[in-house]
């Protein structure tokens, strides 16, 4: 079964407005980690915010912020006042493990490509 | 400037003809891992390493082999590739557990 579920192949979204990339996950761990990643076109990959599965708020980086919902196993992406250059492949991802001589296996799903329209 | 390097960007070589793909961290991070990405399936973990000396598998080890010497270095092995390893690799880092990786600019291998 799938760890981690990007159900968005793609999506449109105009500039200005603000966009929300789903991501599901699957675990029966209390302590896993989230993680969202951008990757442009030329291909390297950046990381744009983590959420902690004890984290209490909700995280936010700048124009980025997760909408984290722990009973529905959801942990979306929300970029508000789009930008052409947020045109790239997003990928959510999860780590599993307790701190605690635990493992650092990250898994990833299969991404959203999102372009960003003028 | 702290960066994780990959060297090479770019390989085309031939099946069995054994290759090794550096990478490299300026950071003093303790994790480092390999994740190769292909079209539709995102990123899947081939191995990972919390420290010298200790790795462990991810979810693609077959046909590769790593090993971790010293902290900053983490080459990844392929002994006899085969074409269906042709793919985009990255090496990544990080300093702690939880902490978001630092990925490479990527190697592009193709075996023909």
């Amino acid at each position: 079964a799938q760890k981690i579920t990007q159900t968005q192949p793609g999506m449109f979204v105009q500039e200005k407005e603000a966009v929300t990339l789903d991501c599901t996950y699957d675990t029966s761990d209390p302590s896993y980690g989230l993680f969202w990643y951008k990757q442009p076109s030329s291909g390297e990959m950046i990381f744009l915010i983590y959420q902690g599965s004890y984290d209490q708020q909700n995280a936010t980086e700048g124009r980025y912020s997760l909408n984290f919902q722990k009973a529905r196993k959801s942990a979306n992406l929300v970029i508000s006042a789009s930008q052409l250059g947020d045109s790239a492949m997003y990928f959510c991802a999860m780590r599993e493990g307790r701190t605690q001589g635990g493992s650092e296996k990250l898994v990833f799903g299969k991404g959203t490509k999102l372009t960003v329209n003028p | 400037e702290a960066q994780v390097t990959q060297n090479p960007r770019y390989l085309i070589t031939v099946t069995g003809k054994k290759l090794t793909v550096t990478c490299s961290q300026n950071m003093n991070h303790e994790y480092m891992s390999w994740y190769r990405q292909d079209p539709g399936l995102g990123l899947r973990q081939i191995y990972y390493s919390m420290n010298v000396e200790v790795t462990d598998k991810g979810d693609v080890p077959e046909g590769y082999k790593v090993s971790r010497k010293e902290k900053r270095n983490f080459p990844l092995i392929l002994e006899s590739p085969s074409p269906n390893q042709t793919s985009l690799y990255f090496c990544a880092s990080t300093l702690r557990r939880g902490y978001e990786q630092y990925f490479g600019p990527g190697t592009r291998l193709t075996v023909t």
